[in-house]
């Protein structure tokens, strides 16, 4: 079955420093990875997404992610926090049963201190 | 991008009502539409799938005739919670399947009193 785990409930960062925000994921298959923020009483937005192609992906808001086969990772990453990037964060394997279901992370808050 | 939207945004309602939250994809046609529920700092949990013209597929533990479910159009889902309690307060998010990804509306903010 497919999963993703998100490991850390929460990241603080300083602002101005590099962010990470860690998903591991397990699938069958190939695997299509997204990542989203959601700010207080909002809905998801969507950050990025890997489908296939180049294991950098570039987002929206200048963040980017990794994915590492070998390692089932993909990582959010930003070079340079703001405070307004705190938010919580969702990394989503879509499931490759041919649902089109999304299975969500736990969630990770990102917190940037000013 | 794809646009989805959600009616209304906030409902407060009284324990033993019904309410009705709309979820509709404006500018694409979405054969496939996804209910879920967030619980406060919590993840979304997939509540079920509605696919245009046939019954939704409610996953394991959502009761079906609590959560009614209709996708009556291809740009229109409805959520219809029957006799609320205040256990269902929550956040409901709605999403649309547009090839292979799905765009979420903002959310409904439900609270029963």
């Amino acid at each position: 079955a497919q999963s993703v785990a998100q490991p850390e409930d929460q990241v603080n960062v300083a602002e101005g420093n590099p962010l990470t925000v860690k998903c591991t994921y397990s699938v069958s298959g190939n695997p299509y990875l997204f990542w989203y923020v959601q700010y207080p009483n909002r809905g998801l937005q969507f950050l990025l997404k890997y489908i296939t192609g180049d294991n950098l992906v570039k987002g929206s808001y200048g963040f980017e992610a990794e994915f590492n086969k070998s390692q089932t990772s993909f990582h959010l990453k930003k070079p340079s926090a703001l405070v307004s990037d705190s938010a919580l964060y969702f990394c989503a394997v879509r499931d490759g049963g041919g649902t089109y279901k999304y299975i969500f992370g736990t969630g990770t808050r990102l917190k940037v201190l000013a | 991008g794809a646009v989805v939207s959600q009616h209304p945004s906030w409902v407060i309602c009284k324990s033993g009502t019904s309410v009705k939250i709309e979820c509709r994809s404006l500018d694409f046609q979405a054969t496939t539409m996804f209910w879920y529920r967030q619980f406060p700092k919590q993840s979304l949990m997939l509540m079920a799938t509605s696919n245009e013209g046939s019954k939704a597929t409610y996953e394991q533990g959502v009761e079906k005739d609590k959560f009614l479910i209709n996708h009556a159009s291809l740009t229109l889902s409805t959520l219809t919670v029957t006799s609320a309690h205040p256990e269902d307060s929550s956040f409901y998010i709605c999403s649309a399947r547009d090839y292979h990804e799905q765009y979420f509306g903002p959310g409904t903010r439900l609270t029963v009193t």
